[in-house]
Order: C-alpha cells, then sequence, then structure tokens
C-alpha cells in the first residue's frame, strides 16, 4: 500500500527544545517536500528536496534544517531558533519538481 | 513574487447544486496547477493536476480550468454532496517552490 507516512501526528515540546519529525515515503519518488500550515492559511514551502543528498531553502527555512540520506526518508528538525514553531505540519513527495504533490496526514506541533 | 488568491473564502450551498471555486495567480510562468481537498485536521488530497499545456482537467464530478494568460483557474463541482465539504486548495506548481491559496471552504447543506 503506497503512501506518505508522517510521525507522530501530535508533538509536544517545551520551548528552547530541538524536535525531529519523520517523513516516509514508499512512492519511489525523487522529490519531497516541507510545509508548514498556520491555522486558516494555505502552506508555505519551509524545504526542499530533488534528490537524495540535496535540498534546496523554500520560503521560510529559518530555524529549520532538513537531511535527504535516503530516497524514502526526509526528516525536518524544528531548532530552538524557529521563533513561533507551533503549527501543523506536512510532508509531500513527487515524481519530479513539476509533477502531481501527494501528501502526508501531517504532524501537529506545540510548543509551550 | 507569485501571489495566488481564492475567492470566496467560505460558500455554504445546499445538496445537489453545481457551483465553482476560483484560484487566480499573478504570474503565468508556471509549470503546472494542482487542486487538493483538505478534511479538518488532516493532510491534502490531490484532485486534479492541470499541465501549463493543458485548459482543463476531468474527474468524476470534478472539471478543473486553467487559463494562463489571465492567470485563473476554476474548479466546477457538479450535484454537489455533503460529503464534498471541505476546504479546497489550489497550488500553482513551480520547480520545487509551489505556491499555495489560502482556500475556499465549503459546506454543503442536507
Amino acid at each position: 500500500d503506497g503512501g506518505i507516512t508522517q510521525s507522530p501526528k501530535y508533538l509536544f515540546r517545551k520551548e528552547g527544545q530541538n524536535v525531529t519529525l519523520s517523513c516516509e515515503q514508499n512512492l519511489n519518488h525523487d522529490a519531497m517536500y516541507w510545509y508548514r500550515q498556520d491555522p486558516g492559511q494555505g502552506l508555505r514551502l519551509i524545504y526542499y528536496s530533488q534528490i537524495v543528498n540535496d535540498f534546496q531553502k523554500g520560503d521560510i527555512a529559518e530555524g529549520y534544517s532538513v537531511s535527504r540520506e535516503k530516497k524514502e526518508s526526509f526528516p525536518l528538525t524544528v531548532t530552538s531558533a524557529q521563533k513561533n514553531p507551533t503549527a501543523f505540519y506536512l510532508c509531500a513527495s513527487s515524481i519530479g519538481l513539476t509533477g502531481e504533490q501527494y501528501f502526508g496526514p501531517g504532524t501537529r506541533l506545540t510548543v509551550t | 513574487k507569485q501571489e495566488v488568491t481564492q475567492i470566496p473564502a467560505a460558500l455554504s450551498v445546499p445538496e445537489g447544486e453545481n457551483l465553482v471555486l476560483n484560484c487566480s495567480f499573478t504570474d503565468s510562468a508556471i509549470y503546472n496547477l494542482q487542486w487538493f481537498r483538505q478534511d479538518p485536521g488532516k493532510g491534502l488530497t490531490s484532485l486534479l493536476l492541470i499541465q501549463s499545456s493543458q485548459r482543463e482537467q476531468t474527474s468524476g464530478r470534478l472539471n478543473a480550468s486553467l487559463d494562463k494568460s489571465s492567470g485563473r483557474s476554476t474548479l466546477y463541482i457538479a450535484a454537489s454532496q455533503p460529503g464534498d465539504s471541505a476546504t479546497y486548495l489550489c497550488a500553482v506548481i513551480l520547480a520545487g517552490k509551489s505556491t499555495f491559496g489560502d482556500g475556499t471552504t465549503l459546506t454543503v447543506k442536507p
């Protein structure tokens, strides 16, 4: 059953702690993306990766970091430098950078 | 910078009505345009992808059109059902960098 998994579904952290969100896909897609969604708003691009060991900053990369060591995995670390980390985080993948994007179920991060 | 606008922000219709959702974008230099559905607290489900060389795409009761020259796309939903209630988002796809609208929240009343 192909798809994208994100874990955990809910995540709670104290301010000042780094936290890593998991994203795994078994669609054999080369491209992967991380987005952030705030209430009542559309998605904003954090980082994207076209291929293993390569990634590019999106519109709001400050305070975030990623790695792409395997084709199927694209973890996102929310660092303590991110000023407003509480949000809904969505991971997506596509065959190429212009292809149809498929999304995971999301991780809701709450930082207090 | 690409900007994507979706109007209206919310729409309520009785069951069975045909409806149109609008998406406009400021820069016509796009690769593709994609329509999504999002249920509360969930991820996005892809509905239709229109490539820049196409003018429309159809899937079941859904029909999406694209007019790059005017910077507009529409999503037509025929014979709406309560199960269609959700937020609908459009996204303009460039090479890696996509820009999303804020969405239209649709409520279909039985």
